[in-house]
Order: structure tokens, then sequence, then C-alpha cells
């Protein structure tokens, strides 16, 4: 069964702080997914990532960067974190176009 | 840039009754995939439409794939109590494994 885990389930942290949000797959899916869910907004792409080192902007990208030195791991930077980056981010996986198998999410909470 | 609206953003239905859901993108999709995200889960694949006109069924729910692949739909049939969660499409955009969400239905039923 794939599973996709992630680093923490919720995560306060201050304005201005660097935030690091892992995650890890175990089926060797080559693509990799970030989004936010916020209420009324859905499902926004920050990044994803086709391949190991590869990445493409999404809907949503700017505050936000990414980094996938292994194929299994795909992680998540906010370089300098707001107030408007508090939501709940889900990390997501797949084979080809074939159907994502998402992570539990992480809640994030910045004051 | 593509959107994928959907509609309607929340449905309260008695337990037994029917429900319908509706996503439409701006631009032709390669495939369209729905989702379900049950109260403070994560989403969880349901199905892959491909081909214009598409009809799939499972067990009591039935997507449909518009013929210029443009919208979709989600038909539940005597909805129950397990049904409640939120739903979203994610049309692929062609060429690439880019997949935009719609912003989801949320489904109350009502025993």
């Amino acid at each position: 069964d794939v599973k996709v885990t992630q680093s923490s389930r919720y995560l306060v942290k201050r304005t201005g702080e660097k935030v690091f949000l892992e995650c890890v797959q175990d089926m060797d899916h080559e693509n990799m997914f970030w989004y936010r869910q916020d209420p009324g907004l859905g499902l926004r792409l920050i990044y994803f990532s086709y391949d190991v080192k590869m990445k493409e902007k999404g809907d949503i990208p700017e505050g936000y960067s990414v980094s996938r030195e292994k194929k299994e791991r795909f992680s998540l930077i906010l370089e300098s974190a707001s107030t408007n980056q508090t939501s709940m981010y889900l990390c997501a996986s797949s084979f080809g176009s074939s159907k994502k198998y998402f992570g539990p999410g992480t809640r994030l909470t910045v004051t | 840039g593509q959107q994928v609206m959907q509609i309607p953003q929340y449905q309260h239905v008695q337990e037994g009754e029917d429900f319908t859901t509706y996503c439409n993108s701006s631009t032709t999709l390669s495939n369209i995939q729905w989702y379900k995200q049950r109260p403070g889960g994560h989403p969880v694949f349901l199905i892959q439409l491909v081909k214009s006109g598409e009809v799939k069924k499972q067990k009591r729910l039935t997507f449909q794939f518009g013929e210029a692949k443009k919208n979709s739909s989600l038909h539940i049939t005597a909805t129950q109590t397990t049904d409640v969660g939120t739903y979203f499409c994610a049309g692929g955009d062609k060429g690439t494994y880019k997949y935009i969400f719609g912003t989801g239905t949320r489904l109350k039923v009502l025993a």
C-alpha cells in the first residue's frame, strides 16, 4: 500500500522564520506535488516535481521554494514565513498522470 | 491561466436523496480525476475519466466527462451518511502532469 508521510501534522512558527515541510513517499513515484488548502479555495498547486532535482512552479509559488534531492523526498521551504501562509499543506505523489496519493497534511500556523 | 470551477460550494441533503456536483474548466482537459476528502482527512482518489463523453459507475456514484472535455459531473444516488465529505475534481493539463483542482463541493447528509 502506497504511503505518503509528512514530517508534522501541526506546526506553529513565528513570522520571519524559515520553515521546512518534508514529504516522503515509498512507491518510487517520479511525480510529487505540494498544495495548500484554504476554506473556499480548494487545493492550490504551489510546486511540483517530475524527477529528482527537477521542479516546476504551480499557481502560487511566491514565498515558497522546493527541493528534491532524492526521488522519495520532496521538501517545501518557506524562506521567511508570513501570517498569510497559515494554511493546511498537502503533499501528493503519483506515477505519471495516474491517481495522486496524498499525505495526511501539515496544518501550519504562523503567528 | 487554466481555471476549474466547481458548483455548488455546499449541499445539504436528507439521507436517501440524490446529489450532484458539477465541474467546469476554462480550457480543454486531457483527463479529469475525482477525489473525496472526509472531514479531518486528506483527499482520496475516486476515479479518472479520459475519453470524451465517458461515463463510469462505482456502485451509487456516476461520473461523466463532457463531450468537449471541459466539464464533468459526479452524481450520487440515494445518499448515505458515509457519503459526507468534500468532493473535488482535478483537471489534467495537456502535455504536463499538472492538475488544477476545483474549489470542491462539501456534502452534508442529514439522517
